[in-house]
């Protein structure tokens, strides 16, 4: 059963330290997304590609956050310096275009 | 840019009373709909969709959904809630440019 693969499942790191959290899509799908997952702001999407380009990156704060897809077996989303108001879960999905998103089991970040 | 309300953050219903969950999504053109469920420390599994075709749509689990066009409704509906249907709910919707949106969830909790 293919699945979405993030690493790591877990992180606790000191606020001013880069993170780097990476996903692993199934294999074929072309569209790859990032949410953040919070109590207070729910699911919010961050950044998606598809074909490994970026097409939205809106929701991602630019000044320290970067998402980038280096092949097509690997999307990454860095912290650079991380803040404690970063603390969240962190998804990512794959799908084909226009199908529904698979979720990995996230990256549960504390910034502290 | 297309948008999702949940009517309800939270959602108390007895084992073997129905369950109802309410979804409203705005867009611009004609929508893919989608409820995901979500299990504590799991990311969100895919419940049912609809893209085209019949409105009433079902999902897993004994869920289903109707699209109601003239409501911009897609609430979710299950007959008699069991135990395990305790988690938290997201309705989602999907334009063609392929950007997922999540509404805030709503949680069911469901009593012996």
């Amino acid at each position: 059963d293919a699945r979405v693969t993030q690493t790591p499942r877990h992180k606790v790191t000191e606020m001013g330290q880069e993170v780097t959290m990476r996903c692993q899509p199934i294999l074929g799908h072309n569209t790859v997304f990032w949410y953040r997952q919070t109590m207070m702001q729910g699911l919010e999407l961050l950044a998606y590609f598809r074909n490994r380009a970026p097409l939205d990156d809106s929701g991602m704060p630019k000044d320290r956050f970067s998402a980038e897809m280096p092949d097509a077996t690997l999307a990454t989303l860095k912290i650079q310096p991380s803040e404690p108001r970063d603390s969240a879960v962190y998804f990512c999905a794959s799908a084909l275009e226009n199908s529904p998103l698979h979720f990995g089991n996230g990256t549960r970040l504390t910034v502290t | 840019a297309q948008s999702v309300t949940q009517l309800g953050s939270h959602v108390s219903v007895s084992e073997g009373a129905l369950v109802l969950l309410r979804c409203n999504y705005s867009s611009s053109v004609p929508p893919y709909l989608f409820w995901y469920v979500q299990y504590p420390n799991q990311g969100l599994q895919l419940l049912l969709k609809y893209t085209t075709g019949a409105t009433l749509v079902k999902g897993i689990n004994g869920f289903e959904a109707e699209f109601k066009k003239s409501e911009t409704s897609f609430h979710l509906t299950k007959p008699s809630a069991h135990m395990s249907d305790a988690a938290e709910y997201f309705c989602a919707v999907r334009s063609n440019n392929n950007d997922m949106r999540f509404g805030a969830g709503t949680r069911l909790t469901v009593k012996p």
